[in-house]
């Protein structure tokens, strides 16, 4: 079964425009993840925020986890065309007791130059 | 540094012919290895794990199968395929609880 939820679905901007999407999740977590996907190819991993952690940055990412919410929202600032892809979210529940990644159902974002 | 290989890239297969993917791992040892499956535009089903050699987790019943024959090396299978096996098939590698690596997806369709 999903445990994550993304919205949007899709998302259209212009290229320098900011991009957010929300993941949504069910239980208790370890840590929560961010992959990027190309059309047709494997998943990318961006970033990791652990569930001690609200805040984290990598370059033009910014990844809020907010766990009383079970929420979590990845931020791409100064988006480029390069950008388009599908992002998913991805959880380790903390009950699994295992290394068991369940994914989001993903945002296919698309940056317009 | 550690590589991930999955083939073949793309498979047509009919209905009820056997399946067999492959998956293995380069530059490290003892990793938790993932299949998972996408349908077209959707988001990754978890289909098995596994965390060494001959210890597999299936999460959901179906005509698939999965074997650890060797540390690195994970096949994805079944005897005889459904149309609804159709799809992409990701193979993915961690250590401990770091990020998952993918390969590059098998594109399975099932005529």
């Amino acid at each position: 079964s999903q445990q994550g939820e993304e919205d949007p679905q899709a998302l259209s901007i212009q290229e320098g425009e900011n991009a957010t999407m929300n993941c949504s999740y069910k239980t208790s977590i370890n840590n929560l993840q961010w992959y990027r996907q190309n059309s047709g190819r494997g998943l990318v991993h961006l970033i990791l925020i652990r569930s001690n952690e609200r805040e984290k940055h990598s370059g033009r990412l910014r990844v809020t986890l907010d766990t009383s919410k079970k929420s979590s929202s990845l931020l791409i600032t100064a988006s480029r065309a390069a950008d388009t892809a599908s992002y998913f979210c991805a959880t380790d529940p903390s009950t699994s007791g295992t290394y068991k990644y369940i994914f989001g159902t993903g945002t296919r974002l698309k940056v317009l130059a | 540094s550690q590589t991930i290989h999955q083939w073949p890239a793309t498979l047509v297969q009919p209905v009820g012919s056997p399946l067999s993917l492959e998956c293995t791992v380069e530059g490290t040892s003892n990793p938790n290895l993932y299949w998972y499956r996408q349908a077209a535009g959707r988001g990754l089903q978890l289909l098995f794990y596994s965390v060494g050699i001959g210890q597999i987790s299936s999460e959901v019943p179906q005509n698939l199968s999965a074997s650890r024959p060797q540390d690195r090396q994970f096949i994805l299978s079944s005897k005889k395929l459904l149309l609804s096996d159709s799809g992409f098939y990701l193979c993915a590698w961690s250590i401990n609880n770091s990020p998952l690596h993918f390969g590059n997806g098998t594109r399975l369709t099932v005529t």
